[in-house]
């Protein structure tokens, strides 16, 4: 079965710093990976996809960058956080071909101060 | 630009009502999902329809699909307090999916 690993799970930045979230995937190959970011009790905004190594694909600009350096590995940063950064971040599979759905990971919380 | 757009955005009811959540978009979408998610943790899938008109049922909940494929509904009979959390749908493009705004229910014991 397929398994989505995040981490690290909650996070506590100061404005200006790094970040680097990691998302691994077992179970299943050459899946379509996908970065969300929630507000607190709201929906989704997909902030990047990939298809495959090397392939991604932004759907918002911002100060946020994506990369996908293995199969199974997505990977969410930025060189300079802002206030705004702060939120649940969530990374997510696609079901497999033709069965238009996504599984989530746990997510990481992520606060900037 | 949000593509789908979720009624009511919060709803408290009693324990044994019923009750039901609305999905709706100027687009079409080729599949629609409907998440359930608790605080602090990820979605988890409850259902796919891809088939306008399509109705499905999983125990005491009923998802339709609009015959257009624009919109979704999701009724729940007899409502627990196990059924609280933030409700999400979210309409597939291809590979692409976006999320509507989300009903946060509350179950009253």
């Amino acid at each position: 079965s397929q398994t989505i690993h995040q981490w690290p799970a909650t996070l506590v930045q100061p404005v200006g710093s790094p970040l680097s979230l990691e998302c691994t995937v077992e179970g299943t190959s050459n899946p379509n990976l996908y970065w969300y970011r929630q507000a607190a009790g709201r929906g989704l905004q997909l902030l990047f996809y990939s298809v495959g190594i090397g392939q991604i694909s932004s759907e918002v600009p911002q100060n946020l960058s994506a990369s996908r350096p293995q199969d199974r590995q997505f990977i969410l940063s930025s060189k300079k956080l802002l206030l705004s950064d702060s939120g649940f971040y969530l990374c997510a599979l696609e079901g497999g071909v033709g069965q238009e759905t996504q599984y989530f990971g746990p997510g990481t919380r992520l606060l900037v101060l | 630009t949000q593509l789908l757009e979720q009624s009511p955005q919060f709803l408290s009811i009693q324990e044994g009502e019923n009750l039901t959540v609305y999905c709706n978009s100027s687009s079409v979408f080729s599949s629609l999902q409907w998440y359930r998610q608790e605080p602090g943790e990820g979605p988890v899938l409850l259902v796919t329809v891809v088939t306008g008109g399509e109705v499905k049922k999983l125990k005491r909940l009923t998802f339709q699909f609009g015959d257009a494929r624009k919109d979704s509904s999701l009724h729940i009979t007899a409502a627990q307090p196990g059924d609280t959390g933030l409700y999400l749908c979210a309409g597939g493009f291809g590979n692409q999916f976006y999320f509507g705004t989300g009903t946060s229910l509350t179950v009253i014991p």
